[in-house]
């Protein structure tokens, strides 16, 4: 059973479009939702995260966006640039630390 | 900014040899965690160590153990290496009382022959 669910798979935005990736959880005992972002063959890098009692969180071209009623998370790039094509990753923490993923989305710019 | 070590970034097993994997967490840091990710796939949490002992384990086949030493680092032992155990490694590690999350390293890509 997977505890976060992420859609889209894949994701294909032209330059300067918004890529919007959305994720959904269950288990109320997670407390903080970081999103990951990951090029082939590297480590995941921390993007951006939020807290649950926080509705928005942006930084720069990244915004997340919570809705902690109906258990919804998302993640927004505004003015998409083709260095941001990557695999992205929404996450849940437990209160003892442990993260579990989401499956991933394949974004792709189109220059 | 001192990021998460890990070595080797690549390594290549026959089936049945055994593999060590090390970590060096960030300075400060004293917990790490290990996570396999396969072709396509998201991480996978394997274990996670908080000062030196195991806090926590996920799907961790019985022929990994794993231990974080008094510095901190840590290292995955894998055993009996099997075909499917062809993946990238993860190590990542946070400060257990910051808010901060989990960073992670670069990896090990282990490719079992």
């Amino acid at each position: 059973q997977q505890q976060v669910k992420q859609s889209p798979q894949s994701l294909i935005v032209q330059k300067g479009g918004i890529s919007i990736i959305n994720c959904a959880y269950e288990n109320t005992a997670f407390d903080y939702f970081p999103w990951y972002q990951q090029f082939p063959g590297k480590g995941p890098a921390l993007l951006i995260a939020i807290r649950p009692d926080v509705s928005e969180k942006k930084e720069g071209r990244f915004t997340i966006s919570f809705n902690k009623s109906a258990k919804q998370f998302s993640l927004h790039i505004m003015d998409s640039q083709p260095g941001d094509s990557a695999t992205y990753f929404c996450a849940a923490r437990f209160r003892d630390d442990k993260i579990i993923f989401g499956k991933g989305t394949r974004l792709h710019i189109l220059p | 900014a001192a990021g998460v070590i890990q070595s080797p970034r690549h390594l290549i097993k026959e089936k049945r040899e055994t593999a060590t994997l090390k970590c060096y967490p960030i300075p400060r840091h004293d917990t790490v965690y290990w996570y396999q990710q396969g072709p396509g796939q998201d991480p996978q949490f394997l274990i996670s160590f908080y000062e030196k002992m195991q806090s926590d384990k996920g799907s961790i086949p019985d022929r990994f153990s794993a231990q974080q030493f008094s510095d901190y680092h840590s290292e995955l032992n894998m055993s009996s290496l099997e075909l499917g155990d062809s993946a990238l490694y993860f190590c990542a590690s946070s400060f257990s009382s910051g808010v901060e999350t989990q960073y992670f390293g670069p990896g090990t890509r282990l490719l079992v022959l």
